[in-house]
This record gives C-alpha cells, structure tokens and sequence, in this order.
C-alpha cells in the first residue's frame, strides 16, 4: 500500500514552460486535493476533486489546470510557468469528501521556476 | 470556518508530556477541532479530531474545555521525532472541502 505517491519530488522550469505534477493515491479515496505550500507559510488549496470526473477550484487556482479521469490519479498542469509559482505543491487524499479527518498527503513536489 | 489562535513555538524535554494549546473562542456548535502536523519538508499527517469529548488515539489526546472555546492536544511521552509544526484546524465535517492550514506551533524536542 504506497498511500499518495507525488513525482517528480523535485523540479527546475523555465519562465514560460509547462508541466505536469503527477498525483497516484492506491486507498480508493473518494476525495483528492492539491495544496501549495509558500516559504514559513500554511498550505493553501489550489483545486480539489470529490470524485472522478468532477473537479473544482480552491482559494489560488490561477495558472494550474487539473482534471481526474480515474479515482487514482489526480494530475496538476502548470500551464505557463511563472516565478510566482516557486513552491511546494502537496497532493493529498480523503475516503469520504466532506470529511476533515484522515487526509493522506504525499511526500511534495518541490518546484523552482527561474 | 473559526479562526484559531496557537502560539508560533515550543520546546518539550524528551520523555516529557508535550501540551499544544489551540484557542478557538468562536467556534460553531457543528464544528470539530482537528489536529495535524507537519514534519519538517513532508507533508501534513493527521494526528486527532474531536467534537466536544476527549479524544485519545495511539497518538495523542486532544482536550476540549467544556464551553469548546480551546482545545490542548497532547503527545505524552514526547521523542525527538515529535519535532514539527503542529497545525489546529477548526471546520464542519461535511460540505466544505477546504483543511485550512494557518502558521501553527513549531514544537522542538530537546534531547
């Protein structure tokens, strides 16, 4: 049972570039998530997903893009990469949607833009 | 979602009792508080939740004064590998899907 498996763990884009962060949870999770996490700050969301096929927007989804296909995979694109993006990006994963508790994170994707 | 007030840091001896205070004085009948921490570049993991009882798990055990307006989460036998950001969240357990992480308690074990 790998959990939440986040590749690649690091990143280095050009301005300008685009890219894709790969999200896999192996637990059946109804619920999944990409959160950023900037430098001595909290996590925000970016976008979320309660099922496959459907998706919606968190509190900073400018410039990313995600959809869900299956209940696995949760993938975030990076559509023109900007320095502004420079972060942390944290996936993570629920049984049930809704439900605070029990959220599975994977280990995080380390992104530099330059 | 109620706002939460933690202090930025602390410091616990090993083998000590380590006591994260959590102060949400506006707390809704519906809400629960919950408990995640953060180990140095990994991501968060969820520790504990309660609505107005006590709580204990393998973990930790989370205290909720009797009006709910604060909540103290405790590590009993605290290691050096307890050493983290400790992140207190209070929001309903439905509907919402946003966990909103604020700047938590930076929480050093000494040796």
């Amino acid at each position: 049972n790998a959990g939440v498996t986040q590749t690649p763990k690091f990143q280095v884009l050009k301005t300008g570039q685009s890219m894709t962060l790969q999200c896999a949870q192996d637990m059946n999770h109804e619920y999944m998530s990409w959160y950023r996490q900037d430098p001595g700050m909290g996590l925000r969301l970016i976008h979320y997903s309660v099922g496959a096929g459907i998706t919606d927007q968190g509190e900073v989804p400018n410039g990313y893009n995600v959809s869900r296909s299956t209940t696995e995979d949760f993938p975030l694109r990076l559509l023109s990469a900007a320095p502004s993006q420079t972060s942390v990006y944290f996936c993570a994963s629920s049984y049930r949607a809704g439900r605070a508790y029990g959220y599975t994170f994977g280990s995080g994707t380390r992104l530099t833009v330059v | 979602d109620a706002k939460t007030t933690q202090p930025p840091s602390m410091d616990c001896a090993e083998g000590r009792a380590a006591n994260l205070p959590c102060n949400h004085s506006t707390i809704s009948g519906n809400e629960y508080v919950y408990w995640y921490r953060q180990i140095h570049s990994q991501g968060p993991q969820y520790i504990i939740h309660g609505l107005k009882n006590n709580e204990t798990n393998e973990m930790a055990s989370l205290i909720i004064t009797e009006d709910r307006k604060s909540s103290t989460l405790i590590l009993p036998h605290a290691t050096l590998r307890d050493t983290a950001v400790y992140y207190c969240i209070v929001r309903v357990n439905f509907g919402n899907e946003k966990l909103t992480f604020g700047t938590g308690t930076r929480l050093t074990i000494i040796p």
